[in-house]
């Protein structure tokens, strides 16, 4: 079975600052999507960015971009010119490519606050 | 926003009721899937349905069971309620077919609270 591991529970940043968030996962899988997403407290689960294993290059969604490593099995979130509006729980989440039973999987997530 | 709506927002039942939570999907998506997500943890898979049928379910008991129904619209059951099942309530729609993007969009969740 998958798992994803979130070693960070609380991080923090300066207002337009930079941060990392970290991300490893375990699979036998070659292929497999990888997921970040943002839940403030108003609770809605928010897609940030996704990441297909069969691409190399790292994807990026405006000021957000990650550090994709398939033989390091690792799936860094870099926040770059932080917002307030940013501050919240991130989870990294990990779903196989097959159909069917396929459910994410989730970390346990990392707490984000931005300092203004 | 989604387009995936949960209804109600909100809801306190006591040990032992039965309580029905339900979910509109994004337009043309296929799939939904139900999570259940305790405070400060991450979301646990309840079950998935594929164009009305149970293709998938998580490590919980058959008390927890599910509808979808043909406008892809689908309905979570719990029975006999017990104090840990209060909780977030998500519920994802995705559009589910063979090379795929499997991108789940959430809905706003339902905080249920047992006493």
């Amino acid at each position: 079975a998958q798992t994803v591991t979130q070693s960070q529970p609380e991080m923090s940043v300066q207002e337009a600052e930079t941060v990392t968030l970290s991300c490893t996962y375990d699979t036998s899988e070659s292929d497999y999507y990888l997921f970040w997403y943002k839940q403030p407290p108003s609770r809605q689960m928010i897609l940030v960015i996704r990441q297909e294993a069969y691409k190399q290059q790292n994807a990026t969604e405006n000021r957000f971009s990650v550090n994709f490593q398939k033989a390091a099995k690792s799936f860094s979130l870099k926040i770059s010119d932080s917002q307030l509006g940013d501050a919240a729980m991130y989870f990294c989440a990990y779903r196989s490519p097959h159909s069917g039973n396929t459910p994410l999987v989730f970390g346990k997530g990392t707490r984000l606050s931005v300092i203004a | 926003e989604t387009g995936v709506t949960q209804s109600p927002t909100h809801l306190i039942k006591t040990r032992g009721q039965q309580v029905t939570l339900r979910c509109s999907s994004q337009s043309g998506h296929n799939t939904v899937s139900w999570y259940q997500q305790a405070l400060g943890q991450g979301p646990q898979f309840i079950f998935q349905y594929y164009r009305e049928e149970e293709n998938g379910r998580g490590n919980f008991p058959p008390r927890f069971s599910g509808l979808q129904f043909p406008n892809y619209s689908s309905e979570l059951n719990v029975n006999a309620l017990e104090l840990d099942d209060s909780a977030l309530y998500l519920c994802a729609s995705s559009l589910d077919w063979t090379g795929g993007s499997k991108t789940q969009y959430f809905g706003p969740g339902t905080r249920l609270l047992v006493l």
